[in-house]
């Protein structure tokens, strides 16, 4: 199985400054077929299923704010919030859905400092 | 608007069985795959099983492969989670998921939208 590792596990910034999340696959998830990387982030607040933030490693779901930004390619990848606001608080996912069983991320923990 | 509802959940003993549905509304429902996922209480989120959208290719989690099932029915725009031997391991909220992307291949991708969950508790 594909592993997906989220760091860190937690973190506290700022309102208004940058947080930062990396994630890290055991295996390549770019498709050289169409050049595509099979990696999303969600973003899951208490008591609420998850929420589609980016796919294809850097669109951007509809609606989603543009502070929301994915980057990266192959193994590694970036989620940035560019501009910290109190209603991000919340865990953050990231997936991949090249292989079969798709994995998680363990999620990282974002908080106010 | 795009809905998912679960439903079907509750407390079973170790090796029982309980059947969960997801009633889909918003979309065109034979035109989408659809996941379930399941989050243990205070942990992270696990990937279990994947019909396409014709029911045709099904994928599962070697952790409920031979003891979990997926089905759809398009008639009633609802998608099943039939779960049998259930063990504590299983104690879990259950969330269906809408495949966020139609391709006929019938590959799993990303999740575009969630349902509420329905929470299966496992215990004597």
């Amino acid at each position: 199985d594909i592993v997906m590792t989220q760091s860190p596990d937690s973190l506290a910034v700022s309102l208004g400054e940058r947080a930062t999340i990396n994630c890290k696959s055991s295996q390549s998830v770019l498709y050289s077929s169409n050049n595509k990387n099979y990696l999303a982030w969600y973003q899951q607040k208490p008591g609420q299923p998850p929420k589609l933030l980016i796919y294809w490693a850097s669109t951007r779901e509809s609606g989603v704010p543009d502070r929301f930004s994915g980057s990266g390619s192959g193994t590694d990848f970036t989620l940035t919030i560019s501009s910290l606001q109190a209603e991000d608080v919340a865990v953050y996912y990231c997936q991949q859905y090249l292989f079969i069983p798709l994995t998680f991320g363990g999620g990282t923990k974002v908080d106010i400092k | 608007q795009v809905q998912l509802v679960e439903s079907g959940g509750g407390v079973v003993q170790p090796g029982g069985s309980l059947r969960l549905s997801c009633a889909a509304s918003g979309f065109t429902f034979s035109s989408y795959g659809m996941h379930w996922v399941r989050q243990a209480p205070g942990k992270g989120l696990e990937w279990v099983t994947f019909i396409r959208y014709d029911g045709a290719i099904q994928f599962y989690a070697d952790s409920v492969k031979g003891r979990f099932t997926i089905s759809r029915d398009s008639s009633r725009n609802t998608v099943y989670l039939q779960m049998n031997s259930l063990r504590a391991e299983d104690t879990a909220m259950y969330y269906c998921a809408k495949v966020g992307y139609h391709d006929p291949s019938g590959h799993p991708y990303y999740s575009d939208y969630w349902g509420q969950g329905t929470l299966v508790t496992v215990s004597s």
